[in-house]
């Protein structure tokens, strides 16, 4: 079972709210990322990390920014939350080994 | 050249049958051709993976084909099963570079 933790699984927010999303991996692996996905559709990568202070954009453009101060740690911040911002947001990290990606269970952000 | 190419976008098999998801490739540096399953309101989890130099991989009730030459993967369930339905997707990864993800097939096993 993956060690990859998402909190919260859930949040529900007004228009124009800052927020941050959070992820921790206890299996120290040093590329994380972050996908954008509504409800069983496509996953777009919007942001990833090949380590600390290693942060790079993804194929899908977004609005939220990360950082990587520590291995263990990926979270991701809306400054200014929108309704277009509605989705649910995984967090992964990947073995070095044979690439295997973990995924995290998800946050399924609403913006009203 | 990076994009993976999957279809069909949903599937429906009665049980006991045969599933068959198909992917297709362009860039041949790609080597590493992993299939993930994602059940809702979970994350993806890895289901199989191929590496270019078999044709072949089985695991359980689950086999990738893989045909270098026409730069396609298959995945097959054998013996389709209700706790099968999820959304399943095909990946193509090159070295150590980020995985680059189909779009995913929706697939549906009658009782």
């Amino acid at each position: 079972e993956a060690d990859i933790y998402q909190t919260p699984r859930y949040l529900v927010i007004g228009t124009g709210k800052k927020i941050t999303l959070e992820c921790s991996q206890t299996m120290g692996h040093d590329k994380m990322y972050w996908y954008q996905q509504d409800p069983g559709m496509e996953l777009h990568l919007i942001h990833y990390s090949y380590g600390v202070n290693s942060t790079e954009k993804g194929d899908l453009s977004s609005e939220s920014t990360v950082s990587r101060i520590r291995t263990e740690h990926f979270p991701l911040t809306l400054e200014s939350a929108r309704p277009s911002h509605t989705s649910q947001y995984l967090c992964a990290s990947s073995d070095p080994i044979d690439r295997r990606q973990f995924f995290g269970p998800g946050t399924r952000l609403t913006v009203l | 050249q990076q994009q993976v190419k999957q279809s069909p976008q949903s599937l429906i098999v009665q049980k006991g049958g045969i599933s068959i998801i198909n992917c297709a490739y362009e860039n041949t540096a790609f080597d590493y051709f992993p299939w993930y399953q994602q059940f809702p309101g979970k994350g993806p989890a890895l289901l199989i993976a191929i590496r270019p130099d078999v044709s072949e991989k089985k695991e359980g009730r689950f086999t990738i084909s893989f045909n270098k030459s026409a730069k396609q993967f298959s995945l097959h369930i054998m013996d389709s099963q209700p706790g099968d339905s999820a959304t399943y997707f095909c990946a193509a990864s090159l070295d150590r570079d980020k995985i680059i993800f189909g779009k995913g097939t929706r697939l549906h096993i009658l009782p």
